[in-house]
C-alpha cells in the first residue's frame, strides 16, 4: 500500500532541545514538502525538495532544517532557535515539482513543548 | 495580500443541505486547482483536482473553477455528518509548490 508515513504521531521536546520528524513515501515521488499548520493558520510552508541533495527554504524556514539523502525521507528538524514550535506537522510528496499533480500528505506530528 | 484568501467558518448546516465553499486567488498563473478535505488530527486528502476554468463533478462533489473572476467553490450535495471536517483550497501555477487557503471548518448537523 503507496503512501507517507510520518512519526511519532505525538512529540514532547524539551527547553532547548532539538527533535527530528521522520517522513517517509514509497510513491517514488522525487518532490517531498514540509508544512506547519496552526490554528485558523492554514498551512505554511517551511521547507521543500525537488530531488535528492537538494532544498529550498519555504515560508517559515527559520528554526527549522532539513535533509535529502534519499529519495524516500524527508526528514524535519525542530531546533532549539525555533522558539514557538508547538503545532501540527505535515508532510507531503508529490511526483515531480512543476508537474501539475497534486500532492499527497501524512497524517502528521503533532508537536509539544514540555 | 495572500494569494489564496477562504473564510475560516465555522460553517455549520443541517443534514441534507447543499453546502458551497468558497475561495478568492490572485495569482493570474494558477492553471490547477485542488480541493483537500482534513479530518481532524488526520492529513489532509485530496477531494476534487480541476484544471483552469469549468465545473467538474465527482458524486455528491461539484468543483467551479472561474479563472475570470479569480473565483473557485466546491459543492456538496445531500451532506452528511461524515462531510464535517475542514476544507482546504489550493492553486498551483506548476513553478512553484501549492498555495493552500487557510482552510474552511464545515460541521453537518444531524
Amino acid at each position: 500500500d503507496g503512501g507517507i508515513t510520518q512519526s511519532p504521531k505525538y512529540l514532547f521536546r524539551k527547553e532547548g532541545q532539538n527533535v527530528t520528524l521522520s517522513c517517509e513515501q514509497n510513491l517514488n515521488h522525487d518532490a517531498m514538502y514540509w508544512y506547519r499548520q496552526d490554528p485558523g493558520q492554514g498551512l505554511r510552508l517551511i521547507y521543500y525538495s525537488q530531488i535528492v541533495n537538494d532544498f529550498q527554504k519555504g515560508d517559515i524556514a527559520e528554526g527549522y532544517s532539513v535533509s535529502r539523502e534519499k529519495k524516500e525521507s524527508f526528514p524535519l528538524t525542530v531546533t532549539s532557535a525555533q522558539k514557538n514550535p508547538t503545532a501540527f506537522y505535515l508532510c507531503a510528496s508529490t511526483i515531480l515539482q512543476g508537474s501539475n499533480q497534486p500532492q499527497h500528505f501524512g497524517d502528521g506530528t503533532r508537536l509539544s513543548i514540555l | 495580500q495572500k494569494e489564496v484568501e477562504q473564510d475560516p467558518g465555522p460553517l455549520s448546516v443541517p443534514e441534507g443541505a447543499i453546502v458551497s465553499l468558497n475561495c478568492t486567488y490572485s495569482n493570474s498563473a494558477f492553471q490547477y486547482f485542488m480541493w483537500y478535505r482534513q479530518y481532524s488530527r488526520k492529513g489532509p486528502e485530496l477531494l476534487m483536482y480541476t484544471y483552469s476554468s469549468g465545473n467538474k463533478e465527482d458524486g455528491r462533489f461539484t468543483a467551479q473553477v472561474d479563472k475570470s473572476s479569480k473565483y473557485i467553490s466546491l459543492f456538496i450535495r445531500d451532506s452528511q455528518p461524515s462531510d464535517s471536517a475542514t476544507y482546504l483550497c489550493a492553486g498551483d501555477s506548476g513553478n512553484t509548490p501549492l498555495v493552500f487557503g487557510k482552510g474552511t471548518r464545515l460541521s453537518v448537523i444531524a
